[in-house]
């Protein structure tokens, strides 16, 4: 079985600063990708970024971009220019790489981003 | 990405009692997921809804609580029986999609509060 760990319960930035969510994994799969979604009070949940473990580039949208360790199992978030819509749950998500289709998403506990104005 | 919708949105129910939460996509998918988010918590999957065939749980979910339909590729069901109020929560369903077929989509969720 596979863990997501977040450490960062909450976290809060000015606008348009840049902010890190960190996530670290553990998983003896080899392949499988990584997700970041995004949860605002609206709570319907939206893809931010996705990793393809066998892909050494980091994956990027955007504002949005990646930093994957894959020896540390470790999978941050780097949000640029933060802005107010910002303001969300975010969630790191593993999805083992399945043979018959996708498998469901073992999600971490959580960072609650604040952007200030 | 395809376009799920949930019903009901919200319902407030008596313990006790059961509830059919509705999952609608706009396309057929292939594979499609139920989750729990408990208040303040993140998401638990409950199971894959298999098209044709009884659905997969995961460890600490079982069918006579949580029974699951799934009779064609853009419908499922989940039911949640015999209501406590530690079953208060929101329950998402997801589709798999994207180009390569390995990105998760959700809908909107449903929040059960039960009393």
């Amino acid at each position: 079985a596979q863990t997501v760990t977040q450490s960062q319960p909450e976290m809060s930035v000015q606008e348009a600063e840049t902010v890190t969510l960190s996530c670290t994994y553990d998983t003896s799969e080899n392949n499988y990708y990584l997700f970041w979604y995004k949860q605002p009070p609206s709570r319907q949940m939206i893809l931010v970024i996705r990793q393809e473990a066998y892909k050494q580039q980091n994956a990027t949208e955007n504002r949005f971009s990646v930093n994957f360790q894959k020896a540390a199992k470790s999978f941050s978030l780097k949000i640029s220019d933060s802005q107010l819509g910002d303001t969300a749950m975010y969630f790191c998500a593993f999805m083992k790489r399945s043979g018959g289709g996708a498998d469901g998403l073992t999600f971490g506990k959580g960072t609650h981003l604040i952007i200030q104005p | 990405s395809a376009v799920i919708s949930q019903k009901p949105s919200r319902d407030i129910c008596q313990r006790g009692t059961s509830l059919t939460i509705q999952c609608q996509v706009d396309s057929q998918v292939t594979m499609m997921f139920w989750y729990r988010q408990q208040p303040g918590q993140s998401l638990t999957l409950i199971a894959t809804a298999n098209q044709g065939s009884e659905a997969t749980y995961e460890s600490g979910f079982v069918i006579d609580k949580f029974p699951i339909s799934r009779p064609n590729l853009t419908f499922s069901t989940l039911t949640v029986s015999n209501m406590s109020p530690e079953d208060s929560s929101i329950y998402l369903c997801s589709v798999v999609g994207g180009p390569s077929h390995n990105e998760q989509f959700f809908g909107p969720g449903t929040r059960l509060t039960v009393l």
